[in-house]
């Protein structure tokens, strides 16, 4: 069965700093998704990436940036100079692609929830 | 963003009585998903549908059941609601092949 673990429940950094928030997964096949979701106060669920299990390059966008490494099964999320507005609750997840008609579920991590303090 | 509705976005109803909520999407996606969200679990999958009347259950569906006959439409009911399915509900779409699932806005349950 699939897991994922984010052991950081809550987060808190004063506005401007780095901050990282790790995800660790457990999966027996060779072939799975890992995902992150944006959680804000309002609510809805904001996809943020999405990374297959046979590329490892590790990607940026803006102050975003997201660490895959097969080897420790972990895929971290870092914000680099974090601003108020990153404030939300962070979701890692894992698909694995099966063999089965339909077998396309997720399944989540149970949140970070990041605070950015002024 | 993806079009997708849910309905209603908020509901408060008492115990025993039957519930049912509407996912519409305008994406003709051929996966949808209800999951529920509570404090300390994070999203868990109740139902899912990969085709028109094609349903499989999820992690926690014991009390709920789904149907699909449109596409577009996905419904989540609760035969008869009960205080532990007091939750928030998300939607979701997805084509095959391990694709992005993209999120309703969700529907914030409470049951008396």
């Amino acid at each position: 069965a699939q897991k994922v673990t984010q052991a950081q429940t809550e987060i808190s950094v004063v506005e401007k700093e780095d901050v990282t928030l790790d995800c660790v997964y457990e999966t027996r096949d060779t072939t799975y998704y890992l995902f992150w979701y944006k959680q804000p106060p309002s609510g809805e669920l904001v996809f943020l990436i999405r990374r297959n299990s046979f590329d490892e390059q590790n990607e940026i966008s803006g102050r975003y940036s997201w660490n895959f490494q097969k080897s420790t099964s972990s895929f971290n999320f870092t914000i680099t100079a974090s601003q108020v507005v990153d404030s939300a609750v962070y979701f890692c997840a894992l698909s694995e692609a099966g063999s089965n008609f339909g077998n396309e579920k997720l399944t989540f991590g149970t949140g970070t929830r990041l605070t950015i303090i002024p | 963003d993806a079009g997708i509705t849910q309905s209603p976005r908020h509901k408060v109803t008492e115990t025993g009585t039957p519930v049912t909520l509407r996912c519409h999407q305008t994406e003709n996606h051929r996966y949808m998903y209800w999951y529920r969200q509570d404090p300390g679990h994070g999203l868990r999958l109740i139902h899912y549908s990969y085709g028109v009347k094609d349903t499989d259950k999820g992690e926690v569906s014991d009390g709920y059941s789904v149907s699909r006959s449109k596409t577009e439409d996905f419904l989540l009911t609760l035969e008869s609601a009960t205080s532990s399915q007091t939750s928030v509900y998300f939607c979701a779409i997805s084509e095959p092949q391990g694709k992005t699932q993209y999120f309703g806005p969700g529907t914030r349950l409470l049951v008396l």
